[in-house]
């Protein structure tokens, strides 16, 4: 069956430390996108790509970095200078601009600082 | 900028009682998505409306799309303890015949919870 994969699904940063979340589709869209929740909250973007090799910063990118070398993956990077990285990471994905599907997302990966 | 509110953010009601979640946006968008998520669980896509005064229904749930209102309801009838989770609309931001970026300005969601 075709969907996205994230992992891990729970995952510690120590204080300084970068972390990567993979996340893979074979579902062949486009476009993925990184979310993040808060608990309580909507969903804000923090980066998505439509294409390989290029990606887009969202609203809340600092502190965060992403690589797009693959159409089937888009792993993200929360680096050091993400001083509040506790939250609920969602990926997802689409087809191009103007298709009548919705995004499809993965299970999630829920971040926490030790 | 698009703005995207939903409204109750919170809502309690009893199994078999009909109630409407509103989903109110700021600036024109010929599409709208609702999704329900479960508590600790990803996102599951309902409805894609597309066009002023779609309907769209599945089960208990009736979505409408109003954008000459910049309005979509989700409407639940006779509400069984199932259907508790969080709602939330999505709009896109890009507009047919323009340059896209397919991107989805979200509402904070809604938060059922149906008593037995």
């Amino acid at each position: 069956d075709g969907g996205i994969t994230q992992s891990p699904k729970y995952l510690f940063r120590k204080e300084g430390q970068n972390v990567t979340l993979s996340c893979e589709q074979n579902l062949n869209h486009d476009a993925m996108y990184w979310y993040r929740q808060d608990p309580g909250q909507g969903l804000r973007l923090i980066y998505y790509s439509q294409i390989v090799n290029d990606f887009q910063k969202g609203d809340i990118a600092e502190g965060y970095s992403v690589s797009r070398e693959k159409k089937e993956s888009f792993p993200l990077t929360v680096t050091s200078a993400q001083k509040n990285p506790t939250a609920f990471y969602l990926c997802a994905s689409g087809a191009r601009a103007y298709s009548n599907q919705p995004q499809h997302f993965g299970d999630g990966t829920r971040l926490s600082i030790l | 900028e698009l703005k995207v509110e939903q409204n109750p953010l919170f809502l309690s009601m009893q199994e078999g009682k009909n109630y409407t979640i509103y989903c109110n946006y700021s600036t024109t968008s010929d599409r709208l998505y609702w999704y329900r998520q479960d508590p600790g669980k990803s996102l599951e896509s309902l409805f894609v409306l597309l066009s002023n005064g779609a309907v769209k229904q599945e089960g208990r749930l009736m979505a409408s799309l109003d954008t000459k209102a910049r309005l979509s309801t989700l409407h639940i009838t006779a509400a069984v303890h199932d259907l508790s989770a969080t709602y939330f609309c999505a709009v896109d931001h890009g507009l047919r015949g323009l340059d896209s970026n397919y991107q989805l300005i979200w509402g904070a969601g809604t938060k059922l919870i149906i008593k037995p």
